[in-house]
């Protein structure tokens, strides 16, 4: 593994569904982080972890649960479905949360619930 | 309210000059990035400012007025690789990054 990887690639899910995305990163970095990218919106912050055992809820959190119980794996469950989670996730990781550590992204999830 | 703006699309010429621009009104203000995204794949960074002035990294440029809240990524002698959205992201007080919804950059041989 080099960086980070997700999975799966792409999801189509049905409405209600639950559903877990993968996030696992090799750079022993401290912070993860999940992202939703939607058409013509930026990037949202769905929710992060500044470091294993502790998580923190973002801009978009409801609908979504994280854990981090070790450094390198950062899943993402949506505990039911619904259509407007219909997006591409990415996952990201920093050695740091202070201003100038870089976040790295994952290639990304694309979900659809129908 | 926290808000990025930067314009939706921009066109230019293969060879020649393109200035993104990138305005931000945020709850504090810990540096701005600028990340680029090819169509379906991962954002990649390019750039960070904390500082007011320019930062210069080979054919790309970003430069920062924090009281201005302003910011503006330069591309020089432009390729067609260059086609890709390019993202301004603010970190804030809480060291969490605030995001534009990125411009599309399209070059015209």
């Amino acid at each position: 593994i080099a960086g980070i990887t997700q999975a799966p690639t792409s999801q189509i899910l049905a409405a209600g569904r639950r559903m877990t995305l993968r996030c696992t990163q090799d750079m022993r970095h401290n912070a993860m982080y999940w992202y939703r990218q939607d058409l013509g919106l930026g990037l949202r912050l769905i929710h992060y972890s500044n470091t294993a055992g502790t998580t923190g809820k973002g801009e978009v959190p409801d609908g979504y649960s994280v854990s981090r119980a070790n450094t390198d794996d950062f899943p993402l469950t949506l505990a039911s479905a619904v259509p407007s989670q219909t997006s591409v996730y990415f996952c990201a990781s920093s050695d740091g949360t202070s201003g100038d550590n870089e976040q790295f992204f994952g290639p990304g999830t694309r979900l659809t619930v129908l | 309210g926290q808000n990025i703006d930067q314009p939706t699309e921009m066109t230019a010429t293969e060879g020649a000059i393109v200035q993104i621009n990138c305005t931000y009104q945020t709850s504090g203000f810990n540096g701005l990035f600028w990340y680029q995204q090819h169509a379906g794949e991962a954002p990649t960074f390019l750039s960070y400012n904390v500082l007011d002035g320019l930062e210069e990294k080979g054919r790309f440029s970003s430069f920062l007025s924090r009281s201005k809240g302003y910011s503006y990524l330069l591309l020089k002698e432009l390729q067609m690789k260059d086609s890709a959205s390019y993202l301004c992201a603010v970190m804030d007080s809480n060291y969490q990054l605030i995001w534009g919804a990125g411009t599309k950059l399209i070059i015209k041989p």
